[in-house]
């Protein structure tokens, strides 16, 4: 089945540490979205990359960092730096402009 | 500012009790509207893209339409299984970033 994995589903953080999010797509799309989700809020989009190597910073990308070295792969790194990180995280997958999303399960980050 | 504002934010509805989600936007070149369904702890299933002003479109108890200004989710003869978050979301002009409005909160009583 085609899809998109995150994991982990449940990730916990001490203070100071840096943690990655993966997220997995075998859609062969060619873009792919990093989002927040907070309590009563929209999405908030984090970074972006349209093509392989290639990558944008979305509205709140300060404190986070991506990669993508993969066509099926955008790991996402939540940095020290980001003071408030404990949220719902999404991963999302487009085929081209102006296309629907498809969105992984989602990671669940807690900050101890 | 390019702005997309969904009401209400929460609606308790009975079994059977028909009714609609609005979304309204603010934007410069609507290229298309995208509804989502959100269970808790999960991520958003697609529902709908409209990309046009009379634009409609149906899956199974749930139809969508589109004006020049905002976008109606009706919900026909709603079961407890239709009780999920909807949110919407707006892409416009050249900006590939989608803007999402803060969501519905439907709950669906027996």
């Amino acid at each position: 089945d085609g899809g998109i994995t995150q994991s982990p589903k449940y990730l916990f953080r001490k203070e100071g540490q840096n943690v990655t999010l993966s997220c997995e797509q075998n859609l062969n799309h060619d873009a792919m979205y990093w989002y927040r989700q907070d309590p009563g809020q929209g999405l908030r989009l984090i970074y972006y990359s349209q093509i392989v190597n290639d990558f944008q910073k979305g509205d709140i990308a300060e404190g986070y960092s991506v990669s993508r070295e993969k066509k099926e792969s955008f790991p996402l790194t939540v940095t020290s730096a980001q003071k408030n990180p404990t949220a719902f995280y999404l991963c999302a997958s487009e085929q081209g402009p102006y296309n629907e999303q498809f969105f992984g399960p989602g990671t669940r980050l807690t900050v101890l | 500012e390019d702005q997309v504002t969904q009401s209400p934010e929460a609606l308790r509805l009975q079994e059977g009790e028909s009714s609609s989600l609005n979304c309204s936007y603010t934007v410069s070149g609507l290229r298309g509207l995208f509804w989502y369904r959100q269970d808790p702890g999960k991520g958003p299933e697609f529902l709908f893209t409209l990309y046009s002003a009379g634009e409609e479109k149906e899956k199974e108890r749930l139809k969508a339409t589109l004006t020049k200004k905002e976008s109606f989710l009706h919900i026909t003869a709603p079961k407890p299984e239709d009780s999920a978050t909807y949110l919407c979301a707006v892409q416009a002009g050249s900006n590939y970033q989608l803007i999402w409005g803060a969501g519905t909160k439907l709950i669906i009583k027996p």
